[in-house]
């Protein structure tokens, strides 16, 4: 069964970095297959970030490109994302979820994890 | 960037009525990159329906989509209790990929 869980802080500071991590279990991280962070600020809808395959490739969301860094650890089965210069504007749950390109779909989320931009 | 543009905002029905979800993009999606989520509170969004009208593993035939080119529909027959959530479109036919802004489908 896979399952992919994110880690980090809870509250970040304005202009400072925010990273994620997220641990994946039950496939291998290695597959063929993109890596993914979507957000969700409080009551809004979702965003797509970007995505990552374990080979290093990317794509990024591009009005967050300029501020975000995605990388892999194969070795620790996990996958991180890192957003520069956060606002108030990036308080969001983060999820982080895996894509399948068979049916071109996010098959299996994580819980989400609350990140607050706050001083 | 494909704006999806997902109407009505909120649906007010009770249990054993038929939902009709509307996703509108903003240029023609192929159906095979259409997919729909469903999202209780507090959870993850939830794979319900991709290639715009095939639902995935263990979801209910009271659940089904269709829809080609810029208009797309997710129909919620017979609503059981569990279905009041909030429901989202999204496209990955042209990056970037992108949700629509979700109906919430209420008591």
């Amino acid at each position: 069964q896979v399952q992919l869980q994110e880690s980090g802080p809870g509250l970040v500071k304005p202009s400072e970095t925010l990273s994620l991590t997220c641990t994946v279990s039950g496939v291998s991280i290695s597959d063929n297959i993109s890596w993914n962070w979507i957000r969700q600020p409080p009551g809004k809808g979702l965003e797509w970030i970007g995505y990552i395959f374990h080979s290093g490739s990317f794509r990024y969301y591009p009005p967050l490109k300029s501020r975000v860094t995605m990388s892999v650890d194969t070795s620790k089965s996990q996958f991180t994302l890192n957003l520069r210069s956060v606002t108030a504007a990036d308080t969001a749950v983060y999820y982080c979820a895996r894509w399948r390109d068979t049916i071109n779909a996010f098959e299996v989320w994580g819980q989400g994890t609350m990140v607050t931009v706050s001083s | 960037e494909i704006v999806l543009t997902q109407s009505p905002g909120t649906l007010s029905l009770s249990p054993g009525e038929r939902a009709t979800l509307s996703c509108r993009a903003s240029q023609s999606v192929s159906s095979s990159d259409l997919t729909w989520y469903q999202q209780k509170p507090g959870q993850a969004p939830r794979l319900l329906i991709y290639g715009a009208s095939n639902r995935a593993t263990g979801i209910p035939d009271r659940f089904s989509g269709s829809g080609s080119g810029t208009d797309f529909t997710l129909t919620i027959n017979r609503l059981e209790p569990e279905d009041f959530a909030v429901y989202y479109c999204q496209q990955y036919g042209s990056p970037p990929l992108t949700f629509g802004g979700g109906t919430k489908v209420e008591i």
